[in-house]
């Protein structure tokens, strides 16, 4: 059973749209983090943050942004969806340990 | 730089005999090793880690072995099954201002035929 949810699980959407990818976690993590992932790739983090109004950018530069308003939810949002987005988007949560839990994974397609 | 590295796009495994997915790195500050599993349309699983203070560690029909001389660690799996085919992510850790952030390999892709 999942304890990380992500929506939707595909989405295919027009240039220039604005999108918002959903993460909800319930086991209380203090720490979230935003991957990106593109066939045949690993996983590039692109955003993290440590707790409630904690966010940072990660290692590889995305045009995405997101917020921690609450502990269990970490939304990412593009402005201005573009082709060069096409990817597919994994969110996860830990706790002080190392273990990472991920969602399910957003498939995210621009046409 | 890619720090994390698993120069084996692809692997094909008899069912049965074992599988050895390998992984180096080359930052000496990773402190702690994991290896994810994922199949398509999915998220990865954690599958197995280890500790830098460690060199092997077991978990039924799963062993990591960690080399910190040769900055190399593989996964063993014995024996393997046709649901052990998927893709498996090795991952290494490193704790900067209290966020344990993973560096993840480009993956393997396992396939166990029958």
């Amino acid at each position: 059973e999942a304890d990380i949810y992500q929506t939707p699980r595909y989405l295919v959407i027009g240039t220039g749209k604005k999108i918002t990818l959903e993460c909800s976690q319930t086991m209380g993590h203090d720490k979230m983090y935003w991957y990106q992932q593109d066939p045949g790739m690993e996983l590039h983090l692109i955003h993290y943050s440590y707790g409630v109004n904690s966010t940072e950018k990660g290692d590889l530069s995305s045009e995405s942004t997101v917020s921690r308003i609450r502990t269990e939810h970490f939304p990412l949002t593009l402005e201005s969806a573009r082709p060069s987005h096409t990817s597919q988007y994994l969110c996860a949560s830990s706790e002080q340990n190392y273990g990472y839990t991920f969602g399910s994974g957003t498939r995210l397609t621009v046409v | 730089d890619q720090q994390v590295k698993q120069n084996s796009p692809s692997l094909s495994v008899q069912e049965g005999r074992i599988s050895i997915l390998n992984c180096d790195y080359t930052n000496s500050m990773f402190d702690y090793f994991l290896w994810y599993k994922k199949y398509p349309a999915e998220g990865p699983t954690f599958l197995i880690s280890i500790s830098s203070i460690k060199d092997k560690n077991e978990d039924g029909r799963f062993t990591v072995f960690l080399n910190k001389s040769a900055k190399h660690l593989s996964l063993h799996i014995v024996p393997s099954q046709p649901g052990d085919s998927a893709v498996y992510f090795c991952a290494a850790s490193w704790g900067i201002q209290g966020a344990q952030k993973l560096v993840f390999g480009q993956g393997t892709r396992l396939t166990i035929n029958p």
